[in-house]
């Protein structure tokens, strides 16, 4: 089973400025079965990368994946006030493994 | 549209099973495979599982192997997930997703279901 670290654990940062979330795999991936969701509190997981890089259906494009192999990014270029939330990669090979999450939080 | 629908919150005894709903609406059913994923509190995502609608295969990780059942009724587009002996480690939300089939994403979700394990 592939492990997915993510980083960091908890990043502050204010409205307007760009994150970048980190997931590594403890080995090479296919890189169409990895994907990133948005959970916030009290509501369901929201997808929004898949593939590594395409946008779900209704996504801002400020919202934008990358990566291959065993080394993914998830950038939001210009934070919005809704996108402090908790993020998650989530990959396939014989069985789904999620990250532990990266907490997005204002600063 | 694409509906998930879970039953209502549950409280459970420490050995006991607990057997949560998924009811499909919005789409066809057969083209979309259902995954079961939980968050405990405080903690992250975990899958649980994936049933076929079409043909009721499924598939569970290591963990949950003989302890999580599957199920589904295509005559009333629900799915179904049975989970045995539950422990405290088993308190948790569990979600029901939606894939189309071999895609490796989950696009729609159910509202979650609340499963407390407590004496």
């Amino acid at each position: 089973e592939i492990v997915l670290t993510q980083s960091p654990g908890t990043l502050a940062l204010s409205p307007g400025e760009r994150a970048t979330l980190s997931c590594r795999a403890s080995q090479r991936v296919n890189t169409i079965t990895l994907g990133w969701y948005q959970l916030k509190p009290g509501q369901v997981p929201r997808l929004l990368i898949y593939g590594a890089s395409n946008r779900a259906t209704g996504i801002p494009d400020r919202f934008s994946g990358s990566g291959s192999g065993t080394d993914f990014t998830l950038t939001i270029s210009r934070l919005e006030p809704e996108d402090f939330a908790v993020y998650y990669c989530k990959v396939y090979d014989a069985a789904y493994s999620f990250g532990q999450g990266t907490r997005l939080e204002v600063k | 549209q694409v509906l998930l629908v879970q039953s209502g919150a549950e409280v459970k005894k420490p050995g006991a099973s607990v057997k949560v709903s998924c009811k499909a609406s919005g789409y066809t059913f057969a083209d979309y495979l259902i995954h079961w994923v939980r968050q405990a509190p405080g903690q992250g995502l975990e899958w649980v599982g994936v049933v076929n609608p079409n043909n009721g295969d499924v598939d569970y990780p290591q963990k949950f192997r003989g302890r999580v059942t599957m199920t589904r009724d295509t005559s009333t587009t629900t799915v179904y997930m049975e989970v045995s002996s539950l422990g405290s480690e088993d308190t948790a939300v569990y979600y029901c997703s939606r894939e189309r089939g071999a895609t490796y994403f989950f696009d729609h979700w159910g509202q979650g279901t609340l499963v407390t394990v407590s004496s």
